[in-house]
This record gives C-alpha cells, sequence and structure tokens, in this order.
C-alpha cells in the first residue's frame, strides 16, 4: 500500500494550491479517503473526506468554503484545491484512507507566507 | 464537535517499563450501528502518522500486542505493556463517530 501526495510548495496569503495524493498497492475505489495536517508546533486536525464514489464530502470549519476535496477513481487519485490561504494553513497535509485512517502518505508541505 | 482530551500530555517511561494514556471524549463515541468508533494513532519523530488501534481495541496488522486499548463510551485507555525504544513519540486517539472528526492533543511518550 502506497499513498504518494504532491503539490506543496510556498505560497502567498491568498494564494491557491491543488494538492494530489496518489494510491497504490489497494482498491481505492473501495475506500474513503481524508486529508489530515499537521501544522507546526500543533497536533493532527483532520480537515476533510470524500466517500467512494464522491457523493458526500464533510470539511472541518476551519477550512469550509475555501478548500475542496475530490477524487478520479480511474487514476486512483485524490485531490485537494486549496483557496484563499492563510498563513494558518501552514502545516504538512497527508492523505489518509478509509474511516479508521488506516493507511497514511508522508505527507506534502504547505508554507503559507509573504 | 466532539473534544477529545488526552492525559498526561507528557509521559516519561523507564524502557521496559508500563505506559498508560487516557483519552475522554465530550460525549458519547456509540454511533448508531452500534461501534464505537475510537482509534489510536502514533506519529514517531519524522515519520507520518500511523494507525495502531481502531474500534477501541482492535490492533491493525504489524502492531506489537504490547500495545492494547480499552474502554467504553467517552473513557478509553491505550497501554504499552513494555516500552521499547522505538515507542518514542507521539500519540494521538481520535474519534470517527461524528463529523468532524477530532483528534487529542497528543502524548509525548519519551524515555527517561
Amino acid at each position: 500500500v502506497q499513498l504518494v501526495e504532491s503539490g506543496g510548495g510556498l505560497v502567498q496569503p491568498g494564494g491557491s494550491l491543488r494538492l494530489s495524493c496518489a494510491a497504490s498497492g489497494f482498491t481505492f475505489s473501495d475506500f474513503s479517503m481524508n486529508w489530515v495536517r499537521l501544522a507546526p508546533g500543533k497536533g493532527l486536525e483532520w480537515i476533510s473526506d470524500i466517500t467512494r464514489s464522491s457523493s458526500i464530502t464533510h470539511y472541518a470549519d476551519s477550512v469550509k468554503g475555501r478548500f475542496t476535496i475530490s477524487r478520479d477513481n480511474a487514476r486512483n487519485s485524490l485531490y485537494l484545491q486549496m483557496n484563499s490561504l492563510r498563513d494558518e494553513d501552514t502545516a504538512v497535509y497527508y492523505c489518509a484512507s478509509s474511516t479508521s485512517l488506516l493507511y497514511w502518505g508522508q505527507g506534502t508541505l504547505v508554507t503559507v507566507s509573504s | 464537535d466532539i473534544v477529545m482530551t488526552q492525559t498526561p500530555l507528557s509521559s516519561p517511561v523507564t524502557l521496559g517499563q508500563p505506559a498508560s494514556i487516557s483519552c475522554r471524549s465530550s460525549q458519547s463515541l456509540v454511533h448508531s450501528d452500534g461501534n464505537t468508533y475510537l482509534s489510536w494513532l502514533q506519529q514517531r519523530p519524522g515519520q507520518p502518522p500511523r494507525l495502531l488501534i481502531s474500534q477501541i481495541s482492535n490492533r491493525f496488522s504489524g502492531v506489537p500486542d504490547r500495545f492494547s486499548g480499552s474502554g467504553a463510551g467517552t473513557d478509553f485507555t491505550l497501554k504499552i505493556s513494555r516500552v521499547e525504544a522505538e515507542d518514542v513519540g507521539v500519540y494521538y486517539c481520535m474519534q470517527a463517530t461524528q463529523f468532524p472528526r477530532t483528534f487529542g492533543q497528543g502524548t509525548k511518550v519519551e524515555i527517561k
């Protein structure tokens, strides 16, 4: 099982980024997927999930209206479109599979700074 | 939102000795389907988090049996029967009974 995030980087406040998570080694379409982040000096924060068929999504209040989760089961990929980025969105972003967060990627660092 | 409160926040332990972490939720974690979606995760330094235990007490594949989970309702415990050097890291409880999913603050386990 492998989850590989990409797309992180340095962005100015108010900017946008799109994160990707490439899955392999398991049947991607059988699992709901999540994004979780770890900000510097803080604990883990769940930010979003999406059902297997993309029919239902959920968001933490801290990102609702700014971030959009999506997936492409044909490409075994999960995405997070992040708009209107703020300083407090600076974190390592992880994708994780299933309700229990069974498998995790290595994470991708997003830095929001002017 | 369900608030998850862990104690202690720091746990210095002697190698070979037991360690215990408590996690309390602000409301019952029993789902309408009858299951309790309380998990424990470990994050070693420089590593991504790793699932140790799901649904209170189900150890994930490959997790050593020195890790055990117990509890019910709003009170849960992770125990390490004999701490090894590789157990150093931050441990989180997490509830997946309701949205938004929420984590405890994390408990740092270190060797004395």
